[in-house]
């Protein structure tokens, strides 16, 4: 049940945008999306809780298409601080994380 | 409010000795969570508490590892005959959200090494 996630690693130059994608076999019912850097826990960036909703805080938003059992995080306009381990998370019974997409931002 | 704290910050230890790890959460938080993460792995669900029910438990877990949450407070999770396959670094998290929303929070770990 650990959703899929796409692309497993991307390096981008600062400014540039990026796609996550995050994909389930079985229905999702919410996504959430944490960041994870090197030597540290998860932090929480956004949790989306309906098909069709999008969110988003400074230059990261998301959104949900439920149908699809698809979540995709958008990171725009890149920054060095947005280097890190992405894990989508969704709850079924258990909580269940992403297999996680490494994104590096290089100068 | 100081976080999620988790101790101890890391643990060594011989095959076959018990350990125990403590987590205490966010303090207006009902949901405590645990989980293992390996290297270059997402973390891996054990179990979760809502207040003091312990009420789902991974079926990977296996019947070494024991997790408590008395009074619905601080949490503990101890695992007995440690083998070196239970080298990892160890998280808790808690949440106060109702069921499908779940904003977690995270200590910052346990990394055990059974040698």
């Amino acid at each position: 049940q650990q959703p899929v996630q796409s692309p497993q690693a991307v390096i981008l130059r600062e400014g540039e945008d990026a796609v996550i994608n995050c994909s389930s076999s079985k229905a999702l019912y919410s996504v959430h999306w944490y960041r994870q850097k090197h030597g540290e826990a998860p932090v929480f960036l956004m949790i989306l809780l309906k098909g069709g909703e999008q969110k988003g805080h400074d230059k990261i938003s998301a959104s949900f298409n439920e149908k699809k059992q698809q979540s995709s995080l958008y990171l725009t306009a890149s920054q060095l601080s947005y280097s890190g381990t992405y894990f989508c998370g969704t709850l079924g019974g258990q909580f269940y994380f992403g297999t996680g997409t490494s994104l590096t931002v290089i100068p | 409010d100081t976080g999620v704290s988790q101790d101890p910050r890391h643990k060594i230890t011989k095959r076959g000795q018990n350990v125990t790890f403590r987590c205490d959460p966010i303090s207006e938080h009902n949901r405590l969570y645990w989980y293992r993460q390996t290297l270059g792995q997402g973390p891996e669900f054990l179990t979760y508490f809502q207040n003091e029910a312990q009420l789902e438990k991974s079926r990977l877990l296996s019947d070494r590892f024991s997790a408590e949450r008395p009074k619905g407070s601080f949490s503990t999770l101890e695992i007995q005959r440690t083998e070196q396959g239970d080298s990892a670094m160890y998280l808790c998290a808690s949440s106060s959200t109702p069921k499908g929303s779940d904003e977690q929070y995270f200590g910052p770990g346990t990394r055990l090494t059974v040698t």
